[in-house]
């Protein structure tokens, strides 16, 4: 079965400033994909960032992007010019690439907290 | 953008009742998921069907079912409701069963 972990639990950025959340995961599959999902207070889950296992090409969305150590089965998020709004707690997740096993596996979770 | 759409939004009944929970998915969307989030933790996957047949199945308790209908919405059936089913559920959708699942905003369910 495959496990994510996120080891750090709580998280905190100066606003403007650049963070990197951790994940590490693991697996036997080659074909995989990998999300960020953020929570806010709200509760509601808002997908952040994609990165299929086959690209060697970090994802990048805006201010968002990732670091994707395949070999290390590494994961990382980095926030750039972090703003308020980018308070929430973040969820790494693993899906296989097989049509029959599209369930998510979510770590544990960071709490980012942004200070003004 | 429509997104998906869960009802109730809350829920509070008491233990040994049953309870519906109801998910609408994005419109062209025929995959549905449902997770469960307890307090303080990751949601955990339960069930998920596509093209109204079940796909997978995780965590879900005898005691709970669901089904998709031909309109592709679902519905999570919970009976002999116990304490620690008080959780946020989650439906999430996608189109097929490779592509990214967006969630709604979830049913928080309270069992006293």
């Amino acid at each position: 079965a495959q496990t994510v972990t996120q080891s750090q639990p709580e998280m905190s950025v100066q606003e403007a400033e650049t963070v990197t959340l951790s994940c590490t995961y693991d697996t036997s599959e080659s074909d995989y994909y990998l999300f960020w999902y953020k929570q806010p207070p709200s509760r509601q889950m808002i997908l952040v960032i994609r990165q299929e296992a086959y690209k060697q090409q970090n994802a990048t969305e805006n201010r968002f992007s990732v670091n994707f150590q395949k070999a290390a089965k590494s994961f990382s998020l980095k926030i750039s010019d972090s703003q308020l709004g980018d308070a929430a707690m973040y969820f790494c997740a693993y899906r296989s690439g097989r049509t029959s096993g599209s369930r998510l596996t979510f770590g544990e979770g960071t709490q980012l907290t942004v200070n003004p | 953008a429509a997104g998906v759409i869960q009802s109730p939004r809350h829920l509070i009944k008491e233990k040994r009742e049953t309870a519906t929970l109801k998910c609408y998915p994005i419109p062209r969307h025929d995959t549905v998921y449902w997770y469960q989030q307890g307090p303080g933790q990751d949601p955990q996957f339960l069930i998920s069907f596509y093209e109204k047949m079940q796909s997978d199945k995780g965590s879900i308790p005898d005691r709970f079912s669901a089904q998709q209908f031909s309109d592709y919405h679902s519905e999570l059936n919970m009976s002999s409701l116990e304490l620690g089913d008080s959780a946020l559920y989650f439906c999430a959708s996608s189109i097929g069963t490779r592509y990214e699942q967006y969630f709604g905003p979830g049913t928080r369910l309270t069992v006293t």
